[in-house]
């Protein structure tokens, strides 16, 4: 089945310094998702990429969708405390079978102030 | 207000008991999931469900039964046959199926 894979586990990093999670997919995706949970919380939906090569901005958040569509990345300028959390990818299949997306492990961010 | 509500938020059961966690939505969305979260681990898929009356499995739906009879409505039965059912339990919501996902506050799940 599809596997979604996330890296590193765990970040941690002085405040101020740039944050990168990648997510790696063994299907091609039709569309990848970025969620981030703060530490005893729920996950919250970040965004959504569709196309080949697609890459968005939020603020200090850089979100880019590999040209094969098999993979995704996260990069956080200048982190802050609050970008304290896990960060997760999640994406579909594009060959069918199974609706519901397939989540990866996480990036755990822990900022050293 | 709008949202997606997990009842009770901690939740205490004997081994070999069955147990329901219930899952609302008021966003009028169609479809529903449920997710399991382990130490560690990522957001594992259950059961989900794209419209009232319908559901299907997810990667892990041994040990565990949904219904879907409202559209609002979507309780996970984790049933005494599965063996590890001490864990984090997510449900969430969507417009259609795998679009931006709303979660909810999660269900602590400890069986003793």
């Amino acid at each position: 089945g599809q596997q979604v894979m996330q890296i590193p586990q765990y970040q941690h990093v002085q405040e101020g310094e740039d944050f990168t999670t990648y997510c790696n997919s063994s299907t091609t995706l039709s569309n990848i998702q970025w969620y981030k949970q703060r530490p005893g919380g729920h996950p919250v939906f970040l965004i959504q990429l569709v196309k080949s090569g697609e890459v968005k901005k939020q603020k200090r958040l850089t979100f880019q969708f590999g040209e094969a569509k098999k993979n995704s990345s996260l990069h956080i300028t200048a982190t802050q405390t609050t970008d304290v959390g896990t960060y997760f990818c999640a994406g579909r299949d594009s060959g069918g079978g199974a609706d519901g997306l397939t989540f990866g492990k996480g990036t755990h961010l822990i900022i050293q102030p | 207000d709008g949202g997606i509500t997990q009842s009770p938020k901690y939740l205490f059961r004997k081994e070999g008991q069955n147990v329901t966690l219930s899952c609302e939505q008021n966003l009028n969305h169609d479809a529903m999931y449920w997710y399991r979260q382990d130490p560690g681990q990522g957001l594992r898929l259950i059961y989900y469900s794209q419209i009232v009356n319908d559901f299907q499995k997810g990667d892990i739906a041994e040990g565990y039964s949904v219904s879907r009879e409202k559209k609002e409505s979507f309780p996970l039965t984790v049933t005494s046959a599965q063996k590890n059912p001490t864990a984090f339990y997510l449900c969430a919501s969507s417009k259609v199926v795998n679009t931006e996902a709303f979660f909810g506050q999660g269900t602590r799940l400890t069986v003793v």
